[in-house]
């Protein structure tokens, strides 16, 4: 069954540093997201990502982030000068259709920002 | 004001014990509602999309239902494998496509 997937699981930063996290969505999607969720909070929605651009974004989505598509498989989320409040798991997901479609979710990688 | 309200937060069950949890939900039109199951330091499982009041979807001992305020995830004769956090989500009219409006939760223990 496809599958959404992470790399890496664990990702420990100094704050200021700048980190990458990845994804490869599942193969035929063409709508991509990130959303965060620290530890005991709600998931939230960062960004959503359609035909190389991003579509919306959330206010938490400020100029330290990016998102990228850099090759046909490939969705990452960079995070320039990390703080530590960035610190919180990061899934990425996707779907084949955009809006009232299921969004289907990778395990996500958990950033902590020291 | 929180858009999507779950409840109860917690819920301690004996296996074979059914119950029910809520999502409430302000939107100014429902695209969709969304229902997910989230295991610890795992990504949100899909489960069931909603899209109109009187709407109702099985899968297995899960049930789900909507109402224009409301839906209910009915869980039948729960066993142990079904402890995780149930997570309810909207997609709103008034707001982005494909952004998704998450409850807290409702973390769902069900003892053998």
């Amino acid at each position: 069954e496809p599958e959404v997937t992470q790399t890496p699981s664990h990702q420990v930063t100094q704050m200021g540093q700048e980190v990458i996290l990845r994804c490869v969505p599942i193969s035929n999607h063409l709508y991509f997201y990130w959303y965060r969720q620290i530890l005991g909070q709600k998931v939230e929605f960062l960004v959503s990502f359609y035909n190389n651009e991003i579509s919306e974004k959330s206010e938490i989505f400020d100029d330290q982030f990016s998102v990228e598509r850099p090759d046909g498989s490939n969705f990452t989320l960079k995070i320039r000068s990390t703080k530590l409040e960035d610190s919180a798991m990061y899934f990425c997901a996707s779907s084949s259709v955009a809006g009232v479609y299921e969004q289907y979710f990778g395990p996500g990688t958990r950033l902590t920002v020291t | 004001e929180d858009q999507v309200t779950q409840s109860p937060e917690a819920l301690r069950l004996q296996e074979g014990e059914s119950s029910s949890l809520n999502c409430s939900y302000t939107v100014s039109g429902l695209r969709g509602l969304f229902w997910y199951r989230q295991d610890p330091g795992k990504g949100p499982e899909f489960l069931f999309t909603l899209y109109s009041a009187g709407e109702e979807k099985e899968k297995e001992r899960l049930k789900a239902t909507l109402t224009k305020k409301e839906s209910f995830l009915h869980i039948t004769a729960p066993k142990p494998e079904d402890s995780a956090t149930y997570l309810c989500a909207v997609e709103d009219y008034g707001g982005s496509q494909g952004n998704l409006i998450f409850g807290k939760g409702t973390k769902l223990s069900v003892k053998p």
